[in-house]
């Protein structure tokens, strides 16, 4: 597609609920992160896909988070057992691994609310 | 030590006026460097891209990449209240020159 795409936009759900968020990235791009931001707070790295190399998970706040990406396209982060402290803007953003031009380029982001 | 630092700010400067700022990162053998402007309630816009050591120019903004220092900056040039943003500094780190790690941001405000 032409940007990448996220869904839904916002999110509302009770505490202790499961909540599955939806990245389709830019077409081609080899590369697929996402990130956490909290009202008035920077970034927070969260987990990279990079083709079919091992994701880097190091960024997960705890085991309630978990994110797939399947054939090497679309991706789901999964919030099991939501928590208040869960509530963010989670961002996707999506990039081409070559030598040069390797920007990340970020979809609207999912707004989750944990009530 | 954090892996990108920013002064948070807020940095604030007369509209007309260049803005200067500054990020610095830790990790030596980092190749890409990039710099994101972020309006409240947006996501993330990229501006510029460096991956050289000097200086970078496009329209009102030029980048700075000093690896040995191990520092990279923005100017913007005849600053203007649109410029009123948050502003994200991010390195890749691995040998793509990705998995980026972003700086906590420095809140700019062009005054009219």
């Amino acid at each position: 597609g032409a940007g990448v795409s996220q869904s839904p936009s916002n999110k509302v759900t009770e505490k202790g609920k499961d909540v599955e968020l939806r990245c389709d990235p830019i077409s081609g791009h080899t590369a697929l992160y996402w990130y956490r931001q909290s009202l008035g707070q920077g970034l927070e790295f969260l987990i990279y896909f990079q083709g079919n190399s091992a994701p880097d998970k190091s960024g997960l706040p705890s085991d309630r988070f978990s994110a797939e990406r399947t054939g090497g396209s679309v991706s789901t982060l999964t919030i099991q057992r939501t928590q208040q402290e869960d509530s963010a803007v989670y961002l996707c953003a999506s990039s081409f691994a070559r030598t040069a031009n390797t920007e990340a380029f970020f979809g609207q982001g999912t707004r989750l609310t944990v009530v | 030590q954090k892996e990108v630092e920013q002064n948070s700010g807020p940095l604030s400067v007369p509209e007309g006026a260049i803005a200067s700022l500054n990020c610095t990162y830790s990790d030596r053998v980092s190749q890409s460097f990039f710099w994101y402007r972020q309006y409240s309630g947006k996501s993330p816009e990229l501006i510029m891209s460096i991956y050289s050591n000097g200086d970078k120019e496009d329209g009102r903004f030029t980048a700075q990449l000093n690896k040995a220092s191990q520092y990279v900056s923005l100017l913007i040039r005849d600053s203007q209240p649109s410029d009123s943003a948050t502003y994200l500094c991010a390195v890749g780190r691995d040998n793509y020159g990705q998995n980026f790690v972003f700086g906590p941001g420095t809140r700019l405000s062009v005054l009219p």
